[in-house]
């Protein structure tokens, strides 16, 4: 089975702070994607990977940045957390495009900004 | 840009089918429909998708309407174990936009 992990469940952060989350998928896949999810807005992307050092934007990328050194791991970091930035934020993998490949998530990691 | 529309909330008995509407009147030649369930306290999980045929897998069977404005997933018995929120996507080369969803109640 495909394995999505996220590094942590839950986290609190200050105001300021640079945050780290973390992603790691176990199949091999090309492209990994970073959401957040919020209540009545469902999930939105915030940027996406194809491959190794490259990395797209999504709808949402500001305030964020991405990295991605291996193939099995893609990072999403918030410079400066602000608590506008509190959210849930979902990682995802899929071997192919996602036009025609199934994405397989991560648990989530329930981020919150005091 | 293309969007998907769905009721906030449905209700069925258990082992009865299941019908969950999905509306994207503004879809494009290339959009791919995919649909997602997400249970409680769990990343969403891959359902069915398809782009112009109904399609049919061991969770689901995907209707798309002849003109693409609308499509229904239709879980075929269902159990308490699909209560969840389902999630109408389309998607355009590699452009993911995610509906809102419906969330999903099973009366026992």
């Amino acid at each position: 089975d495909v394995k999505v992990t996220q590094s942590s469940r839950y986290l609190v952060k200050r105001t300021g702070e640079k945050v780290f989350l973390e992603c790691v998928q176990d199949m091999d896949h090309e492209n990994m994607f970073w959401y957040r999810q919020d209540p009545g807005l469902g999930l939105r992307l915030i940027y996406f990977s194809y491959d190794v050092k490259m990395k797209e934007k999504g709808d949402i990328p500001e305030g964020y940045s991405v990295s991605r050194e291996k193939k099995e791991r893609f990072s999403l970091i918030l410079e400066s957390a602000s608590t506008n930035q509190t959210s849930m934020y979902l990682c995802a993998s899929s071997l192919g495009g996602a036009s025609t490949d199934t994405q397989y998530f991560g648990p989530g990691t329930r981020l919150t900004v005091l | 840009d293309a969007k998907t529309t769905q009721p906030n909330s449905m209700e069925s008995n258990e082992e009865e089918p299941v019908h969950l509407p999905c509306n994207h009147s503004t879809i494009s030649g290339t959009d791919y429909i995919h649909w997602y369930r997400q249970l409680p306290s769990q990343g969403p999980e891959y359902v069915i998708h398809g782009l112009t045929s109904n399609v049919n897998n061991r969770m689901a069977s995907l209707a798309i309407a002849e003109d693409r404005k609308s499509s229904t997933l239709i879980l075929h018995r269902a159990t308490l174990r699909d209560a969840a929120v389902y999630y109408c996507i389309l998607i355009r080369d590699d452009k993911i936009i995610f509906g809102k969803g419906t969330r999903l109640h099973i009366l026992p």
